[in-house]
């Protein structure tokens, strides 16, 4: 079965500082990745998403992410923080396709991301 | 095209009462999904229909649970007899074959049972 673990619970940061956020996943095969944020209250918005190809993937709002296959690790990274990113993250992982799997997402427990002034 | 729409968005509800969600997709998905995410926790999959079948049931989804897709467009999730463990937000979402295009969620449908 797929997992995915985020080994962060909470992390602050100072606005312009750098970000990442670590993402560990399990899964016997070549899995879809994705980074999800979320707001208080709110639903979940995709940031990026990694199916093949380039390991480096951009996302919106300035996030970008690596698959690193060896490490079974898709990491976030922002390089200059701004104070409305302040938000949880959820990584989140899905058999590929032709799996005969069903395509459920499973997602990390989260990370919750403070930024100071 | 308005994204996945989620009514209500707050519910408090009496132990014991049923309540039912209502989940509007993006209409060129074909698949769409429910989860439950309560405090501090990623969300959790209950169910998954591809067009109007439903193809997959998480242990999580008790027997006072009950989900529909008539059609093949907006679905229903329904509890009966709620507890206060029911409490959490409920979360749709929709995507397109494999989810190739990604999974789009709705603003969810936050239910507290009191």
């Amino acid at each position: 079965a797929q997992s995915v673990t985020q080994p962060d619970i909470h992390i602050t940061v100072s606005e312009g500082a750098s970000l990442e956020l670590r993402c560990n996943y399990s899964y016997g095969a070549t899995p879809y990745l994705f980074w999800y944020v979320q707001s208080p209250g709110q639903g979940l918005q995709l940031l990026l998403k990694y199916f093949s190809g380039d390991t480096l993937v951009q996302g919106i709002k300035g996030f970008e992410a690596e698959f690193k296959r060896s490490q079974s690790s898709f990491n976030l990274r922002k390089p200059s923080v701004h104070w409305s990113d302040a938000a949880e993250y959820f990584c989140a992982v899905v058999g590929g396709i032709n799996t005969g799997t069903a395509s459920k997402l499973t997602f990390g427990t989260g990370t919750r991301l403070q930024v100071t002034l | 095209d308005t994204g996945v729409s989620q009514n209500p968005r707050h519910k408090i509800t009496k132990r014991g009462q049923n309540v039912t969600f209502r989940c509007d997709p993006i209409s060129e998905h074909n698949r769409l999904y429910w989860y439950r995410q309560t405090l501090g926790q990623g969300p959790e999959f209950l169910t998954y229909f591809q067009n109007e079948a439903q193809l997959e049931k998480s242990r999580l989804l008790s027997d006072r649970f009950s989900a529909e897709r008539p059609k093949g467009s907006f679905s229903t999730l329904e509890i009966q007899r709620t507890e206060q463990g029911d409490s959490a937000m409920y979360l749709c979402a929709s995507s397109f074959e494999e989810g190739g295009y990604g999974y789009t969620f709705g603003s969810g449908t936050r239910l507290t049972v009191v």
